[in-house]
Parts: C-alpha cells; sequence; structure tokens
C-alpha cells in the first residue's frame, strides 16, 4: 500500500524565515493535494499538483511535485503567526475507489513572533 | 453556503454507547467521506459514498456503520463505543472532478469524541 512521509514532523521558526515541508511517497505520485489545518478545525485545501515538475503559488506558499523523485515540496517565504499549524499532504490512491486519498501524518509548523 | 457541516463539535461516550455524527453539506458535493485522526497518525479514511444511496469502506471501517439516504446527509454511526474510537472525526466532500481526474475535498469542522 501507498504511504506518505512528511518531513520534518515539527518545525519551530522566527517570524520572517523561510522554510520547507517535505512529503515523500513510497510509490508513484498523480496528484498531490496540501492542506493546511488549525487546532480545532478541519483542513483548508492550499494547493493540488498534478503532473512532474508542476509548481504553483499562493500568497507566500509554494508547492512543487518532483515525479521522478515521488516527492512534493511546500515552501514557505518569510513566515509570519499566521502560518502556524499542521500542513497535510494527501495523494490519490493509485487504482483506488474515486476520490480517496491518503494523508500523511502531517508537519507541526510554529512561528514564533 | 454553510459549506461542511458537523455535530456535535464535542462528545464523550461511555464503552458500550451508541451515537451518530452528523454530517451535512450544501454544496450539491457527489461524493462525501468521514476520516478520523489520531495524533500524530494522519487521517485514515473510515466510509465514502460517492452518491446517495451508495458508500463503501474505508481503511478503517470496523465499528461504524454510515448511510446515505440524500446527497446532503452522510452520517457516521457508532455502535458499541470502545476506547479505540476516541479520535477526531472528519467529514468531507467533493464535486465531480471539471476537466482533471482530482478531487478537491471540502472539509469540515470536525467532531472531537472520547470514549471512556
Amino acid at each position: 500500500s501507498q504511504e506518505l512521509e512528511q518531513s520534518p514532523q515539527s518545525l519551530i521558526v522566527q517570524e520572517g524565515k523561510n522554510l520547507t515541508i517535505n512529503c515523500t511517497s513510497s510509490k508513484t505520485l498523480y496528484g498531490l493535494y496540501w492542506y493546511k489545518q488549525k487546532y480545532g478545525e478541519g483542513l483548508i485545501f492550499l494547493m493540488m499538483l498534478q503532473k512532474g515538475g508542476e509548481e504553483k503559488s499562493h500568497e507566500k506558499i509554494t508547492a512543487k511535485l518532483d515525479e521522478k523523485k515521488q516527492q512534493s515540496s511546500l515552501h514557505i517565504t518569510a513566515s509570519q503567526p499566521s502560518h502556524a499549524g499542521i500542513y497535510l499532504c494527501g495523494a490519490d490512491i493509485p487504482g483506488g475507489s474515486q476520490g480517496n486519498l491518503i494523508f500523511g501524518k502531517g508537519t507541526k509548523l510554529s512561528v514564533k513572533p | 453556503n454553510a459549506g461542511v457541516t458537523q455535530t456535535p463539535k464535542f462528545r464523550i461516550l461511555k464503552i458500550g454507547q451508541s451515537m451518530t455524527l452528523q454530517c451535512a453539506q450544501d454544496m450539491n458535493h457527489n461524493y462525501m467521506y468521514w476520516y478520523r485522526q489520531d495524533p500524530g497518525m494522519g487521517l485514515k479514511l473510515i466510509y465514502y459514498s460517492v452518491g446517495a444511496g451508495i458508500t463503501d469502506k474505508g481503511e478503517v471501517p470496523n465499528g461504524y456503520n454510515v448511510s446515505r439516504s440524500t446527497t446532503e446527509d452522510f452520517p457516521l454511526r457508532l455502535e458499541l463505543a470502545a476506547p479505540s474510537q476516541t479520535s477526531v472525526y472528519f467529514c468531507a466532500s467533493s464535486p465531480l472532478p471539471q476537466g482533471t481526474p482530482f478531487y478537491e475535498q471540502y472539509f469540515g469542522p470536525g467532531t472531537r469524541l472520547t470514549v471512556t
């Protein structure tokens, strides 16, 4: 079965610093989703990557998909306290039922003001 | 639009009790899902539905049941609650993909359940 490994598990950065979160799949990635979760709340969709080499940005968050490495990275530039939360990557299950995703365990990000 | 709503937000159950977690969406989405999230373990799919009247098991269905009588509602039933079912439960929905094979899921705020 496919698994998604996220690194690091947790991260504490000073406000204004850049950071990167990685999501590595044990099998070929066909679609990769990034979600953000704040404590006590549901997941908020950030971005979806479909093709190898694809890169998308939303405000100060950029995500890339490297198909060869079976990996996606999420980069935050000039982090702010509002970026704090848990970031989860999700992927479509190859050959799985429609819309079923598997998720990584999440990366907890704290931003110190 | 309210999006995906879940009730209750919190619940404490005693071992052996039963309850239903409610989930509703007002976006006319065909697909709906139930996940559980345990600390440090990510999300695990319990059940999903591709439309009214159609449900199927996910990765961890044991101890749960679902029904989908309408497009809007997707309740999750716990029979004979056990401490292992202590978790945060999320409901999600997604529309039919448009032009791509990928499904953007919209999540509810979650129900925090404790079984003691």
